[in-house]
């Protein structure tokens, strides 16, 4: 079982609408999470990091963590084309950087 | 700043042949680490550096070597290449938040 997962995707929307992005993870003793971006060719960058329940807000990017129900998401408002990309969730399962377990990511594209 | 820095960028060997990765932070963290991405298998630990001077096993730590070489510098290498190795090979290193920077990565294939 993967500890951490995504639907591979592609999920495709329209400009302007919302991109909902969903991850699930299996350790229920984990810290934190983080939203990375990777364009095509290029190497991840973050987009968010999240460690409380609830949600947390940075301009068009939401991320919303459960821990009760294990699930993270992130929402993405008024897509635009640039943010065509794979979106990897990440976990960390204790202290330590090592202890960061990433998902396979979502292929997310924004039709203009 | 530069961030994480990679040489080379590409690279095609022959199985057997060995190589080495180099890879350069300048944001003083203390953790450095060296990931594999494959087509649907998302990031996989290799090997990875809390600190100057330990490092440890990661998730697929067969077929490679580490070395620490000072806070900044941490290489890894292929000491007998394979096909199975054919892969984009990402280093990272990481604030006290836990955050991961990630260097341009070197696209490496075996023949």
């Amino acid at each position: 079982q993967k500890e951490v997962e995504q639907n591979s995707g592609p999920l495709s929307v329209p400009e302007g609408a919302i991109a909902s992005l969903n991850c699930t993870y299996s350790d229920r003793v984990s810290q934190s999470f983080f939203w990375y971006r990777q364009y095509s060719g290029k190497s991840p960058e973050l987009i968010m990091s999240i460690y409380s329940n609830g949600d947390k807000e940075d301009g068009r990017f939401t991320a919303q963590l459960n821990k009760a129900s294990q699930y993270v998401s992130l929402l993405i408002r008024d897509s635009q084309p640039s943010d065509s990309a794979t979106y990897l969730c990440a976990v960390n399962t204790g202290a330590g950087g090592f202890k960061t377990i990433f998902g396979a990511g979502t292929r997310l594209f924004v039709k203009a | 700043n530069a961030g994480v820095t990679q040489t080379p960028k590409f690279q095609v060997l022959k199985t057997g042949q060995s190589m080495t990765l180099q890879c350069a932070q300048d944001m003083n963290h203390n953790s450095m680490y060296w990931y594999r991405q494959d087509p649907g298998m998302g990031l996989r630990l290799i090997y990875y550096s809390a600190s100057e001077g330990t490092t440890d096993k990661g998730e697929v730590p067969n077929g490679y070597n580490v070395s620490r070489l000072n806070k900044r510098e941490f290489s890894l290498r292929l000491e007998s290449a394979a096909p199975s190795q054919t892969s984009v090979y990402f280093c990272a290193s990481s604030d006290q938040q836990e955050t991961q920077y990630f260097g341009p990565g070197t696209r490496l294939l075996v023949l």
